[in-house]
């Protein structure tokens, strides 16, 4: 079945410090590609997406591009902040003849240090 | 215009009961699904209901059910409650296109 890796945290850094969280996926077809944030005590909350090969979603600094040749959508951002900790997800969304739905992966804790 | 609404936001139960949680899609949304979210992990997909039936379904035991009423409001219904049903449980909701699913701030459940 379709299923994503995420590179395993906790990832720290230091502010202004370069982001990069892994993400490769195994899927049948051309799923669209998602990253999803979570802060602490809510729920999750779309960061960026891509729907097709070599495009790139872009968000608050955020960016990932979808490399169909290596089945990867790695998460980056070229100066963290503090405001930025939290847990990363990384997913996929392929869609049948019942609709769409995601295959998330375990999450990377991100912590950015003042 | 409100996203969407879980209820209850936190809820305490004992091994052997039943617990009954509520989801109201964003507006304009007709597709509801639930989601696991045992600490310290991804969501694990539960089920999936659009025009009140239930689409797809993961890879969970019968105990856990769920309805979807006409005005796209959802409920996710869990029998027997195990210790290892504590989770935080999310609703998302979405349209039948290609769009991505809106979750909710999620109900915690824990078993005692």
């Amino acid at each position: 079945g379709d299923s994503v890796t995420q590179m395993e945290g906790p990832v720290t850094l230091s502010e202004e410090a370069f982001l990069t969280i892994n993400c490769t996926y195994t899927a049948t077809g051309y799923p669209s590609l998602f990253w999803y944030v979570q802060y602490p005590g809510e729920g999750l909350q779309l960061l960026l997406k891509a729907t097709k090969a070599d495009d790139k979603g872009s968000n608050k600094g955020f960016e990932a591009t979808y490399r169909k040749e290596t089945t990867s959508f790695h998460l980056e951002k070229g100066s963290v902040q503090v405001s930025d900790s939290a847990v990363y997800f990384c997913a996929l969304s392929a869609r049948d003849n019942y609709g769409q739905n995601f295959v998330f992966g375990p999450g990377t804790r991100l912590s950015v240090l003042p | 215009d409100a996203g969407v609404t879980q209820s209850p936001t936190h809820l305490i139960k004992t091994r052997g009961q039943q617990v009954t949680l509520r989801c109201s899609p964003k507006s304009g949304h007709d597709t509801v699904s639930w989601y696991q979210q045992a600490l310290g992990q991804g969501p694990q997909f539960i089920f999936q209901y659009y025009e009140e039936e239930e689409r797809q379904r993961g890879n969970f035991p019968d105990r856990f059910s769920g309805h979807q009423f006409p005005n796209y409001s959802s409920e996710l219904n869990v029998n027997a409650l195990l210790l290892g049903d504590s989770a935080l449980y999310l609703c998302a909701s979405s349209t039948r296109a290609t769009q991505p699913q809106h979750f909710g701030d999620g109900t915690r459940l824990s078993i005692l």
